[in-house]
């Protein structure tokens, strides 16, 4: 059974770059897609980026300049990271499996729990 | 960008009777080629991430009750639960993801117990 887990600082202060590392277990992180979406409390369901194993990225447009999404193989891990944040960054950040090209690739089948990260000084 | 629009924002039903939540994309979702929508449906109780409940708009996850259906095409879709449970209480989402990578979800819709 594939587990994954967000970690990472619970607290951000505004201007600061928030950093999320999702560590894949029960399965291997190559040959699948992973994304990173997330939560704000109370509201629905941004998706921030992907990336495939290879390490290619995408982005969603409006967080594009302050997103970078890595890829650790050897770790089965992978990471995110949100320059310059602001209050409207708080949220529960998932990461999530995408399901593979018989769902049609962008449906995500396996989820972390999630974490909160708030931003304040 | 397509947007998703979900309807109600929630609705409470008694247990055992039929609950019906409605999504509607701003263009249609249908490959043409393959005659599939991209269109999902996930459920998110509280304090858990969203699980993978249909694809395809109509095809059911593996392990998921068959009082769960989903239907529709092109730009209006339905999930229905046929026998509302306890256990259904939660937030569902539409997403579609024809208009990739940028996956868009619905607002979400309450379901809870009358």
């Amino acid at each position: 059974q594939v587990q994954l887990q967000e970690s990472g600082p619970g607290l951000v202060k505004p201007s600061e770059t928030l950093s999320l590392t999702c560590t894949v277990s029960g399965g291997s992180i190559s040959s699948y897609y992973w994304s990173w979406i997330r939560q704000p409390p109370g509201k629905g369901l941004e998706w921030i980026g992907y990336i495939y194993y290879s390490g290619s990225t995408n982005y969603n447009p409006s967080l594009k300049s302050r997103v970078t999404i890595s890829v650790d193989t050897s770790k089965n891990q992978f990471s995110l990271k949100l320059s310059s944040v602001t209050a409207a960054d708080t949220a529960v950040y998932y990461c999530a499996r995408h399901a593979g090209p018989a769902y049609g690739d962008y449906v995500y089948d396996y989820w972390g729990q999630g974490t909160l990260v708030t931003v304040s000084s | 960008d397509i947007v998703m629009t979900q309807s109600p924002d929630s609705l409470a039903v008694s247990l055992g009777e039929r609950a019906t939540i409605n999504c509607k994309s701003s263009q249609s979702v249908l490959y043409s080629s393959n005659n599939k929508n991209y269109l999902a449906w996930y459920q998110q109780k509280p304090g858990q991430p969203p699980k993978l409940l249909i694809y395809w708009a109509s095809t059911r996850e593996s392990g998921v009750p068959d009082r769960f259906s989903g239907s529709g095409s092109g730009t209006d879709f339905t999930l229905t639960i046929s026998s509302l449970q306890a256990e259904d209480v939660a937030v569902y989402y539409c997403q579609q993801y024809y208009s990739t990578p940028r996956s868009a979800f619905g607002g979400g819709t309450k379901v809870e117990i009358k």
